[in-house]
């Protein structure tokens, strides 16, 4: 059955730690992202990956940073430099060849700083 | 820099009317246009996208969008809506080339659809 994993679903982060998020994808895409979603707000994107050990930074990449190691794996590290980190992420992958596919979405991981 | 806005925070319709959400957008060069479904803490599900062609792309769940190049536009359209409808809908756009360094799937900033019986 093939898609996009995150976990934790819900995460729990302590002032001053880093945090790991998991994304996986068995989809065999290209491009993978990173969003970040706050209570009645649009998505805005932290990180992206078009090719395996290559990322670029979106539009709120500061206090974050991620890996492409895999193809199927974007770990997105939130650190203790992030100062709002409490919020809804959103990984997603896509096709690139031959044309832009629509990205699949992940469910989510909901972070709280407690 | 690609932009994508959806002007309605907020959209109301009875059901069995008809429901438009609307998107403008703003890329060099062509476009890749999607619309997006999102449900209480969940992730996106895609509905449908334009690439090139026919100006009315059709989607699923009986949605269709209509892509006018002249007006930047792509707003999204179902004929009847279902109380099931009521979501937060997203529009999001790519530009051409879609390798070029610097290029990324932008979204809105969302509209929820409220629809009642």
């Amino acid at each position: 059955d093939g898609g996009i994993t995150q976990s934790p679903k819900y995460l729990f982060r302590k002032e001053g730690q880093n945090v790991t998020l998991s994304c996986e994808q068995n989809l065999n895409h290209d491009a993978m992202y990173w969003y970040r979603q706050d209570p009645g707000q649009g998505l805005r994107l932290i990180y992206y990956s078009q090719i395996v050990n290559d990322f670029q930074k979106g539009d709120i990449a500061e206090g974050y940073s991620v890996s492409r190691e895999k193809k199927e794996s974007f770990p997105l590290t939130v650190t203790s430099a992030q100062k709002n980190p409490t919020a809804f992420y959103l990984c997603a992958s896509s096709i690139d060849v031959p044309g832009p596919g629509e990205a699949f979405f992940g469910q989510g991981t909901r972070l709280t700083v407690v | 820099a690609q932009s994508v806005a959806q002007p309605e925070d907020q959209v109301n319709v009875a059901e069995g009317n008809p429901l438009t959400v609307k998107c403008t957008y703003s890329v060099s060069g062509n476009p890749y246009l999607f619309w997006y479904v999102q449900y209480p803490n969940r992730g996106l599900q895609f509905l449908l996208k334009y690439i090139t062609g026919d100006n009315l792309v059709k989607g699923s769940y009986g949605f269709e969008a209509e892509f006018n190049k002249s007006q930047t536009s792509f707003h999204l359209k179902k004929p009847s809506a279902l109380v099931s409808d009521s979501a937060l809908y997203f529009c999001a756009v790519r530009a051409l080339p879609f390798k070029a360094a610097g290029n990324k799937l932008t979204f809105g900033g969302g509209t929820r659809v409220l629809v009642k019986p």
